[in-house]
């Protein structure tokens, strides 16, 4: 039981460039997030899906898509990367109803530096 | 909105006891949160408290008012491996939105011996 996984961990690209960030979850959880975390900032949710086929904007989804194609894997893209992207990207997951403590889990997070 | 407030650092030394405070001003609640991260890690779950009151576990509580907007974290017994940053987060209760975590800037903990 790998809880949830994130590929890259790390990963540096040139202005312009377009990649995708993985994460995978064999929990059979519904809801997947992806957040971004900035010194000072805290953690900002991106997007959100709370089922295989289902997406929606979190707080800062702009420069973002996502695809939540399977259930256990959710997709961050980002088609023209831009300095402003330069952060850590965490994504969590958790079930529907985690036993009253809506608890998310938390991947190890993809460390992202656009230059 | 959502308004999470949390001081930025604290330090403490080993063997004591600390609280990290946390107040919020938000539009829907549906709980709150308690979440630690050491650095270059995931944030990892700590505690919830959706009614009034104190929960404990362990050498860690966490108390919530929800009519003052207030939550602490009251960590006893402190320990080296304790100084990590401690995120507080509010669970959303509008449709719209419903159960989304809004998560404040985290207050970094620094233990010495």
């Amino acid at each position: 039981n790998a809880g949830v996984t994130q590929t890259p961990k790390f990963r540096v690209l040139k202005t312009g460039q377009s990649m995708t960030l993985l994460c995978a979850q064999d929990m059979n959880h519904e809801y997947m997030y992806w957040y971004r975390q900035d010194p000072g900032m805290g953690l900002r949710l991106i997007h959100y899906s709370v089922g295989e086929g289902t997406t929606a904007k979190g707080e800062v989804p702009d420069g973002y898509n996502v695809s939540r194609l399977k259930k256990q894997n959710f997709l961050l893209g980002l088609e023209s990367a831009a300095p402003s992207q330069t952060s850590v990207y965490f994504c969590a997951s958790r079930p529907r109803v985690a036993g009253g403590t809506y608890e998310q889990y938390f991947g190890p997070g993809t460390r992202l530096t656009v230059t | 909105g959502q308004n999470i407030d949390q001081p930025t650092e604290m330090t403490a030394t080993e063997g004591a006891i600390v609280q990290i405070n946390c107040t919020y001003q938000t539009s829907g609640f549906n709980g709150l949160f308690w979440y630690q991260q050491h650095a270059g890690e995931a944030p990892t779950f700590l505690s919830y408290n959706v009614l009034d009151g104190l929960e404990e576990k362990g050498r860690f509580s966490s108390f919530l008012s929800r009519s003052k907007g207030y939550s602490y974290l009251l960590l006893k017994e402190l320990q080296m491996k304790d100084s990590a940053s401690y995120l507080c987060a509010v669970r959303d209760s509008r449709g719209s939105t419903l159960g989304r975590l809004y998560f404040g800037r985290g207050t970094q903990l620094t233990v010495w011996p």
